[in-house]
This record gives structure tokens, sequence and C-alpha cells, in this order.
């Protein structure tokens, strides 16, 4: 069984423009969760997703960040019109139902120029 | 809100060494406590967790006890090695597959 997958690992964007962040969850795990890590922090909660559905997304910014995760394919983090602040590591956890236990991917390192 | 505190690192110890990274929560309700662990340049991997009171959570000679009395999860290691370095998460969640909350990290370096 394959663990969680993310691509890209590492994404450079220059100001303004689009980044997307994908993310795999393992096999049979139909929730989601991204989180973001700043330089020297701890991961901050974004968002939780359930197939077709945003469960929780209080910690996601208001404008600028979206998330979903379609039925088919995989869960997609869209940051527009990147700025130097978004500089950051990007991680997807998966879990199945009724387990409370989180399961992560590698990461996705976002740079803003 | 929910939150975790971990003490500030970095730590520096030498190989053999015993280790305590203490970790303290506030949390509304009884939450299920985690330990983990992130290698340089890697994501985040489940060191151990604790879902109740005395509970305790083992693995790779890691070990934390569920203190709800002090609201602590401290993790202890009697003998650390090289290998052990990187930095470690305390985090709690409440069942229900809620989001993670987070410690800052303790980033550990042993040396030979």
């Amino acid at each position: 069984n394959a663990g969680v997958m993310q691509n890209p690992r590492h994404l450079v964007r220059r100001r303004g423009q689009e980044a997307r962040l994908r993310c795999s969850p393992m096999k049979g795990h139909s929730h989601v969760y991204w989180y973001r890590q700043l330089p020297e922090e701890g991961l901050k909660f974004m968002v939780y997703l359930q197939k077709e559905n945003i469960i929780d997304e209080s910690g996601m910014p208001k404008e600028r960040f979206s998330a979903e995760f379609p039925k088919e394919g995989p869960s997609i983090l869209r940051i527009q019109q990147v700025v130097r602040g978004d500089s950051a590591a990007y991680f997807c956890a998966s879990s199945p139902p009724s387990i409370n236990e989180q399961f992560f991917g590698p990461g996705t390192r976002l740079t803003v120029l | 809100g929910d939150s975790v505190t971990q003490m500030e690192g970095p730590v520096t110890l030498s190989e053999e060494a015993f280790l305590t990274i203490n970790c303290t929560y506030t949390a509304t309700g009884y939450p299920s406590l985690f330990w983990y662990v992130q290698y340089p340049g890697e994501g985040l991997q489940l060191l151990l967790k604790a879902t109740k009171a005395d509970d305790k959570g083992s693995n790779k000679g890691f070990e934390a006890t569920y203190r709800k009395e002090t609201t602590s999860f401290h993790l202890e290691k009697g003998s650390v090695q090289v290998s052990d370095s990187a930095v470690y998460f305390c985090a709690l969640s409440f069942s229900g597959n809620t989001p993670l909350v987070f410690g800052k990290g303790t980033r550990l370096s042993v040396i030979a």
C-alpha cells in the first residue's frame, strides 16, 4: 500500500503566479487534511476535506486559497496570485473513516520569488 | 482554543544520553495525544500515541505517558542515537477525524 503522495516536491513561483499542489491519499482513505509549515514553526491546519466536500476550512486564508477533493483524482490545494509570505512547506495527510490517525505525505516546498 | 506547548530547542545531546522533551496541552475535553518525528527534508511520521489518561505510548525506545492531572505528554528515551536527530512534534486531536493541533516542534541533535 503506497503512502500519501504529494507532487511536486518542490515548486518555485514568481509573485502573482498560481501554485497548484496535489495530494493522493493512501488507498482506502477518504479524509484529507492540508497543513502549512512556516520556517522554524510547527504545522498549522488549513483545511479538511472528504470526497467532494469541504468539512472544515477554518485554517484557510479567506482570499487566494482554495482546496478541492474531487470524486476522482487527487486533492488539490490552489494558491492564486502568490506572495512571498506563501513560501512554506505544505503537507497533506490522510486518514481512513473513523480512525483517529493521520498519515503524512512528504510535503511540497513552495518558494515564491 | 486548544493548544500544545512543547519545550523550545534546539536540544543537543551526546550519544547514549537520556532524552526528555516536555509537552503540555490545553484542551476542552479529552483529546488523543501524539508524537510525530520529522527527519530532514521529509514529512512527518507518527512516532507514538495515547488515546486516554494513563495510557503509555511506546515505539523504537521512545515512551510517553498521557497524564491528565498535569495535562502533559512528555517524550522520553533512555539512550539516544545519532539517528534520532530530527524535529519532534507533540500534537493533539479529538475523535471523529478532527484536525491535529501541533506544538512548534523541538529540534534534537545527537552527537557521537
